[in-house]
């Protein structure tokens, strides 16, 4: 089944623990982003990745790396979590750069 | 950069009206516009896309409308049933230098239809 897998779905930390988020693709999709999601401010972008070993900082990218080391996987990484980094984060694929978009199930994270 | 605005943010219909969630874009350059619906506990799904170069898109009971005088769209459901419930969100894309921006989202509308 084509799909976007994330994990973990739930994660409570505190600040300062450093934390990766794992997004993976079976899609051969060239094009990966993450999204972080708060109330009443929809969707913003955090990174993206246009293919393996390139990628770049989306509308909030402050407090997080990413990296693309092989095609399918794009993890999210928060090297110091702080609270406001509290969200539903969503990581999405797709085959191009301006065509559907496949997101993953979400990753609630809750930093105290 | 681009900006999206989404009206409303919450709407509720009876079962069998039509909805309508209307989104206005700032830079005349953005020539792509997806809609994705987000039902509970999942991630966003595309339901319908326009390009610049269509004024209307029509997929059975939604289609989507585009006025690229007045840099607006809006997703029209028709016949509406409670599995619409969700949140939709707009977006667009746009062309700068020659190259493709990345999706800029709506901040979403709450769906609810009541049976």
């Amino acid at each position: 089944e084509a799909q976007v897998t994330q994990n973990p779905r739930y994660l409570i930390t505190v600040t300062g623990k450093k934390l990766t988020v794992t997004c993976s693709q079976n899609m051969n999709h060239e094009y990966m982003s993450w999204y972080r999601q708060d109330p009443g401010l929809g969707l913003r972008q955090i990174y993206y990745s246009m293919n393996v070993e390139v990628t770049d900082k989306g509308d909030v990218p402050e407090g997080y790396k990413v990296s693309r080391k092989e095609k399918r996987n794009f993890p999210l990484i928060l090297e110091s979590p702080s609270p406001n980094q509290t969200s539903l984060y969503f990581c999405a694929s797709s085959p191009g750069h301006v065509v559907e978009q496949y997101f993953g199930p979400g990753t609630r994270l809750t930093v105290t | 950069g681009e900006n999206v605005e989404q009206h409303p943010s919450t709407l509720s219909v009876q079962e069998g009206d039509s909805a309508v969630i209307k989104c206005t874009y700032s830079d005349s350059a953005s020539n792509y516009f997806p809609w994705y619906k987000q039902e509970l506990g999942k991630g966003p799904q595309l339901i319908i896309d326009i390009r610049s170069n269509v004024g209307e898109k029509k997929d059975q009971r939604i289609a989507v409308t585009l006025n690229k005088t007045a840099k607006h769209f809006s997703l029209h459901i028709t016949e509406t049933q409670p599995e619409d419930s969700a949140v939709y969100f707009c977006a667009a894309s746009m062309n700068y230098g020659g190259s493709q921006g990345n999706l800029i989202f709506g901040k979403g509308t709450k769906l609810s239809v009541k049976p």
